[in-house]
């Protein structure tokens, strides 16, 4: 069964950081772009960063360009994200979902986990 | 970044009904456009992309409509089981941008 399971979420206080993964399982990790996509409870979607099956790209929301790095190993099947000087408008659910297409920039989605939840607030 | 409206926010209809949502680019996106359906306390799932392309195993009741700036996304016999809240993606940019949403209700 193909999987993605995020982990890290945690409260924090704002200005801190905090590092998320999504570990995939079920289906070649290293062929597939990887996208972080948040969403605040009872709110709308926001796309948060794209990082391709190569690395080549990268892509950010401006919410976030500055303060957020992705990243991926693809040999333990994992992607990242780096948050640094956390906001309150941070706090959401972060999912990282997988583009449809292998070795593309497909940007569409058809592969979502469930979720890890960040918070921040003092 | 490219804006995307979505209306109505949200909409209450009886089964068998033909439900319509529409989505507005800010700018000319082609067809890079995609659809989701969020059930509540679930995950988004891909229904439609490249604005008119149906998802292998979703109903053929859904399908998609549009290019350029304005987009449709149809069921044309809503059930029970259709009860989300809907969203459109555009993908002609980065940053990708996805609609406010549209929350479907049964009357």
């Amino acid at each position: 069964e193909m999987q993605l399971v995020e982990s890290g979420g945690e409260s924090v206080q704002p200005g801190r950081s905090l590092r998320l993964s999504c570990t995939a399982s079920g289906f070649n990790f290293g062929n597939y772009a990887m996208n972080w996509i948040r969403q605040v409870p009872g709110k709308g979607l926001e796309w948060v960063s794209v990082l391709t099956w190569n690395s080549a790209t990268r892509g950010y929301a401006d919410s976030v360009k500055g303060r957020f790095t992705i990243s991926r190993d693809n040999d333990k099947k994992s992607l990242y994200l780096q948050m640094d000087s956390l906001r309150v408008e941070d706090t959401a659910v972060y999912y990282c979902a997988r583009d449809r297409d292998i070795f593309a920039e497909s940007y569409y989605f058809d592969l979502w986990g469930q979720g890890t939840l960040v918070t921040v607030s003092s | 970044d490219i804006q995307m409206t979505q209306s109505p926010s949200s909409l209450s209809a009886s089964v068998g009904d033909r439900v319509t949502i529409t989505c507005q680019a800010s700018q000319d996106i082609n067809n890079y456009l995609n659809w989701y359906q969020q059930k509540p306390g679930k995950v988004p799932n891909l229904l439609i992309y490249d604005a008119s392309n149906l998802e292998t195993g979703v109903p053929s009741r859904f399908s998609g409509s549009g290019s350029g700036t304005d987009f449709a996304l149809t069921i044309s016999s809503l059930q029970t089981e259709d009860i989300a809240t809907y969203y459109c993606q555009q993908y002609h940019n980065l940053p990708l941008t996805f609609g406010g949403g549209t929350k479907v209700e049964i009357k």
